[in-house]
């Protein structure tokens, strides 16, 4: 079976801390990685998508590592609205056929 | 503009019962998704659909769940005869291919006592 593989956390971090989450994904074809967030009893949003080069938004950073089947995470200057699941999602596809593969999240606490 | 509609929001049945969940996805997207997500098994693909059409139901647990796509605007999902252990959150979701940004609906809340 094919997995994406997070560490559930909690990770409790005060505000302005750096934070950073690895995914580890067991398909070596996977062609599409991507961050997405859900707050607490809502649905899961995109947070950025990951790109081979590495890409930053903001304070996120999201980098992408084939040899080893890793992605990772970077939050600086946590803020408390942070405060969240994050989901690793990977994805490979083929024509209109794909299989999209999502980890359990891993649940951020920013305190005060 | 009005993103993926799901209904009902919060469903509670009794075991044997039959449920429908039901989601309008985004306009002129191509893709529907159904997902099921539990704190055990986290988010899992049930389904999904190309222009109305299953690719892929591998996903869906038994011979209990059926999902449809009668048009581009509709897709429901049903469960018969429902059990305690499908009680999680459905989710639907849309996109315009299978390589962009996947628009979640709010979900349904299925309760089966």
């Amino acid at each position: 079976r094919k997995e994406v593989e997070q560490d559930p956390g909690p990770f409790n971090v005060p505000e302005g801390a750096t934070v950073a989450f690895n995914c580890t994904y067991s398909n070596s074809a996977s062609q599409s990685f991507f961050w997405y967030r859900q707050d607490c009893r809502k649905e899961p949003k995109l947070l950025m998508s990951v790109y081979s080069s590495g890409n930053e938004d903001g304070r996120f950073t999201a980098q992408l590592n084939r040899a080893s089947q890793y992605i990772s995470l970077l939050i600086r200057d946590s803020k408390l609205s942070d405060s969240a699941t994050y989901l690793c999602v990977v994805a490979d596809y083929g024509g209109s056929q794909g299989n999209l593969i999502f980890g359990k999240g891993t649940k951020l606490s920013v305190k005060p | 503009d009005a993103g993926v509609i799901q209904s009902p929001r919060h469903e509670v049945t009794e075991m044997g019962q039959e449920v429908t969940l039901r989601c309008k996805p985004i306009s002129g997207h191509d893709y529907l998704f159904w997902y099921r997500q539990t704190m055990m098994r986290g988010l899992e693909l049930l389904i999904y659909f190309n222009n109305n059409v299953p690719i892929d139901d591998s996903g869906m647990p038994e011979d209990r769940f059926s999902a449809k796509m009668p048009n581009a605007s509709f897709s429901n999902l049903k469960i018969q005869p429902s059990e305690p252990r499908d009680s999680a959150v459905y989710f639907c979701a849309s996109s315009l291919s299978l390589r962009r940004e996947q628009f979640f609906g709010p979900g349904t809340r299925l309760t089966v006592l």
